[in-house]
């Protein structure tokens, strides 16, 4: 069974640099060739989609939240990464990173973590 | 404001039948396909629906999933207080080019 497990920062100031590391245990993180994904949610809002990685490497984020973050996969260690740059406590949320199976249909997440709170003050 | 509108709330007895929709438009239901997600709250959200109707192994047929047009529908028979959670459904928006995910719906098991 695949687990996702999120780490990282829970607590940032504003401007500086938010990290997240989600490691993948179960299975090999290229297995089935599959993308990942990172997604959000503010306490008392919904989930937000930040974006994905594909098994290519190539990327396609939110376009409200391209400019400030960045997705990476690091193979060797079975991880998936998120960056977010010049955070305000608007980015204040819980982070799930979760797997995305694309299929000839449609795309779904079908693994995700339990999430991380990040709380961006000061 | 949701790009996605889901009912707050649904309540229902045990072993009752309740439905969730989904409500959206042609940028997103109405050209791709629906997936469903149960979620407890410091819990990982599990799939429970993807390509409208579909089931992945180990969700019970209590499940089911439906679209029409622009709405898609989650029905869960047999309530049973396990299923007391908050249920989401997603989509890719085309005019978004994002992954949106409706507002949510808190079940209840009275």
């Amino acid at each position: 069974q695949l687990q996702l497990q999120e780490s990282g920062s829970g607590l940032v100031k504003p401007s500086e640099t938010l990290s997240l590391t989600c490691s993948v245990s179960g299975d090999s993180i290229t297995s089935g060739a599959p993308s990942w994904s990172w997604i959000r949610q503010p306490p008392g809002k919904d989930l937000e989609w930040i974006g994905y990685i594909f098994y290519s490497g190539n990327t396609h984020y939110n376009p409200s939240l391209r400019s400030r973050v960045t997705i990476s996969v690091d193979r060797s260690k079975n991880q998936v990464s998120l960056e977010m740059i010049s955070v305000t406590a608007a980015d204040t949320a819980v982070y799930y990173c979760a797997r995305v199976h694309s299929g000839s249909l449609g795309e779904h997440f079908d693994y995700w973590g339990q999430g991380t709170l990040v709380t961006v003050a000061s | 404001q949701s790009v996605l509108t889901q009912p707050p709330s649904v309540s229902a007895a045990p072993g009752q039948r309740v439905t969730i929709s989904c409500s959206g438009s042609t940028s997103n239901i109405g050209q791709n396909f629906v997936s469903w997600y149960h979620h407890l709250p410091g819990t990982a959200p599990k799939l429970l629906i993807y390509d409208n109707n579909r089931r992945p192994s180990g969700i019970p047929d209590r499940f089911s999933g439906s679209k029409s047009g622009t709405s898609a529908t989650l029905g869960i028979t047999g309530l049973q207080t396990g299923d007391e959670a908050d249920y989401y459904c997603a989509t890719w928006d085309e005019s978004l080019s994002a992954h949106v995910f409706g507002s949510g719906t808190k079940v209840t098991v009275l």
